[in-house]
Order: C-alpha cells, then sequence, then structure tokens
C-alpha cells in the first residue's frame, strides 16, 4: 500500500492563478480531510468527506473547493489563489468516525 | 467546540533522559480521543500514541507514554531514554465523534548530544 498520497511536493503560485492540490489514498477509508499547516497554529481544518459524494466545511473553508467523486481521490482547488493562503497542506484519511487519521507527506505552497 | 493548548512553544532535553510535554484541552463530549503527533524536519506527520477518553489506564508505547487526568482535561506525553531521533514538533489533538482532529500549535523539541 502507498497509504496517502499526494501532489505536487512543492507549488508556486502568483496571485490570482488556480490550481488544484491532489490526494489519494489506496486503503479503500471513507473519510478524509484537508489541513493547513501555518506557523505558531498547528493544523487547521478546512473540508472533510465522510464518503464519495458527501462533503463539509471544517474551520477555514473560504477560497477553497472540494468533491469526492471517488473514494481514492479528494482533490482540494484554490479558484483564485491569495498570499494568505501560503502554507503547508496536508490530506489525511481514515477508515470511520473514531479511527486514527492517517496523513499524507504534505504540499508546501507559496503564493507571491 | 474543541480547544487544545501546548502551552510550551519549544523545549531541549539531553539525549537518554527524560521530558514532559504538556496540553490541555476542552470538549463539552463525554465520548472523545486524544492524540500526540511527531512531525520530524521531513514534514511527515507520524501518530505517536491515542489515548480513549473512556479508558481509565494510560496509553504506552515503547518509550512513549501519556498522563491523562480527564478531570483536570490534560494530556501530557512522556518521552523516556530520549533519543536524537526524537528531535521533531510534537501536535497535541483532540477528537469528537465524526473525526474532525484540533490540534494544538505544537512544541518544538530538541535532543542534544
Amino acid at each position: 500500500n502507498a497509504g496517502v498520497t499526494q501532489t505536487p511536493k512543492f507549488q508556486v503560485l502568483k496571485t490570482g492563478q488556480s490550481m488544484t492540490l491532489q490526494c489519494a489514498q489506496d486503503m479503500n477509508h471513507e473519510y478524509m480531510s484537508w489541513y493547513r499547516q501555518d506557523p505558531g497554529m498547528g493544523l487547521r481544518l478546512i473540508h472533510y468527506s465522510v464518503g464519495a459524494g458527501i462533503t463539509d466545511q471544517g474551520e477555514v473553508p473560504n477560497g477553497y473547493n472540494v468533491s469526492r467523486s471517488t473514494t481514492e481521490d479528494f482533490p482540494l482547488r484554490l479558484l483564485s489563489a491569495a498570499p494568505s493562503q501560503t502554507s503547508v497542506y496536508f490530506c489525511a484519511s481514515t477508515m470511520d468516525s473514531t479511527d486514527t487519521q492517517y496523513f499524507g507527506p504534505g504540499t508546501r505552497l507559496t503564493v507571491l | 467546540a474543541q480547544t487544545v493548548t501546548q502551552s510550551q512553544p519549544e523545549m531541549s532535553v539531553q539525549e537518554a533522559e527524560t521530558v514532559t510535554l504538556s496540553c490541555t484541552y476542552d470538549t463539552s463530549e463525554n465520548n472523545y480521543y486524544l492524540f500526540w503527533y511527531k512531525q520530524p524536519p521531513s514534514r511527515q506527520m507520524i501518530l505517536v500514541i491515542r489515548q480513549e477518553a473512556y479508558k481509565q489506564q494510560n496509553a504506552t508505547e515503547n518509550r512513549f507514554s501519556v498522563n491523562f487526568q480527564k478531570a483536570a482535561k490534560s494530556f501530557s506525553l512522556k518521552i523516556s531514554d530520549s533519543q536524537l531521533g526524537d528531535t521533531a514538533m510534537y501536535f497535541c489533538a483532540s477528537m469528537e465523534y465524526g473525526n474532525k482532529l484540533v490540534f494544538g500549535a505544537g512544541t518544538i523539541l530538541r535532543v542534544k548530544s
């Protein structure tokens, strides 16, 4: 098993550009989540999904869109990047509502 | 809403010694879960230990153990026989039903030789 994979590892964008951060898992996990990590603030939940076709907002959803068309994939879209979205982004997955979450390697995004 | 507080931004310890990282949390739920994650310079988030709130016994994983004080809402991590590879950022996190993690701000631990 590859576990949770994320692409790309690094990305630099200009303000106003759009992009999609990819996340995939091969563990047949129902739950998937996106977090962002900023210095001094730990990780904060952006969006999450409890199964294919079902998504909901987390603590900091503004500026981000998600969809979940398959169990395996959970892409995060930035429609118009802003410098405030400069951060490290982590995708995580887990089997159910009480299981431990397993994290991908992260994507470092810089918006100029 | 859940909150998690880590009051020690940085700590250091000599190799082979013991260190304790502090964490307090707040939740209105009876059933919840607590975690310590380690983030080394590689950036990967690695689970260190997990505690179910309904279990009175403190969780242990080899050199890592917790002191879970439910009434005080305290969840500290003790690392025994510290090793250079323990150098990392450590995050305390809480989770209620629905599997949404809330993290503390983290504690940087440096193990010195």
